[in-house]
């Protein structure tokens, strides 16, 4: 199946600086990825929808201005979480739609990052 | 938008019996409903997926089950082994939309 990476795996970070997530669609063009976040225990909270070449849709209640997303290409979507405080510690996961595979809806998740922030 | 609901959130079988996860979807323009299984701290894989033209669709010890007229659909596996214990996650799409809506999700334990 198709491969999507992210990076860093683990990041710890202080309380307010700002961290950069990438992910990456290594064998196909990904014209949509998706940025979840994940607590412990719990399902896949979909963030944004990050479209090649515009802006990212945010979900209601994500605040645009700490998550930045930019889809610069259409292998290349990155999460920066600005300013970032304990409580943004979480996994977070993109996921991207490989549009050749099954109708243009499969989804493809990448190894997901682990955010401490102290 | 779309609600995904889930159940159990728990299960615990004995090997070799088979495990039953059940989702219901409330929008109607859904029509591709994919299950993902999740290992503690790894990605979500997908494991098997149904589009609403299919009633049922089975691999090897998988199978799902859909009604649309009901708005539900299952995930069956047969055969149960130690491995395959992780949360599994049932997810609902609109063909042709890009949005994913993801269910609960179920922590299943096999029992050796």
């Amino acid at each position: 199946g198709a491969v999507v990476s992210q990076h860093p795996s683990w990041v710890i970070c202080k309380s307010g600086t700002s961290v950069k997530i990438e992910c990456r669609s290594l064998d196909f063009q990904a014209t949509t990825m998706f940025w979840y976040r994940q607590f412990p225990k719990q399902s896949l909270m979909l963030m944004a929808t990050s479209n090649e070449g515009s802006k990212a849709t945010y979900e209601q209640g994500v605040e645009k201005d700490k998550f930045l997303i930019n889809h610069a290409s259409l292998t290349l979507s990155t999460l920066t979480v600005t300013s970032a405080h304990p409580e943004d510690s979480s996994f977070y996961i993109c996921s991207a739609r490989d549009p050749w595979q099954g109708a243009g809806n499969t989804i493809y998740f990448g190894e997901g990052s682990w955010l401490t922030v102290v | 938008g779309e609600n995904v609901e889930q159940h159990p959130s728990t299960l615990s079988v004995q090997e070799g019996d088979s495990a039953v996860i059940k989702c219901t979807y409330s929008d109607s323009a859904s029509n591709y409903f994919p299950w993902y299984k999740q290992e503690l701290g790894k990605r979500p894989q997908l494991i098997i997926d149904i589009r609403s033209n299919v009633g049922e669709k089975k691999d090897q010890r998988i199978a799902v089950t859909l009604n649309k007229t009901a708005k539900h659909f299952s995930l069956h596996i047969t055969e149960t082994q130690p491995e395959d214990s992780a949360v599994y996650f049932c997810a609902a799409s609109p063909l042709g939309y890009q949005k994913v809506t993801f269910g609960t999700g179920t922590k299943l334990q096999v029992i050796p």
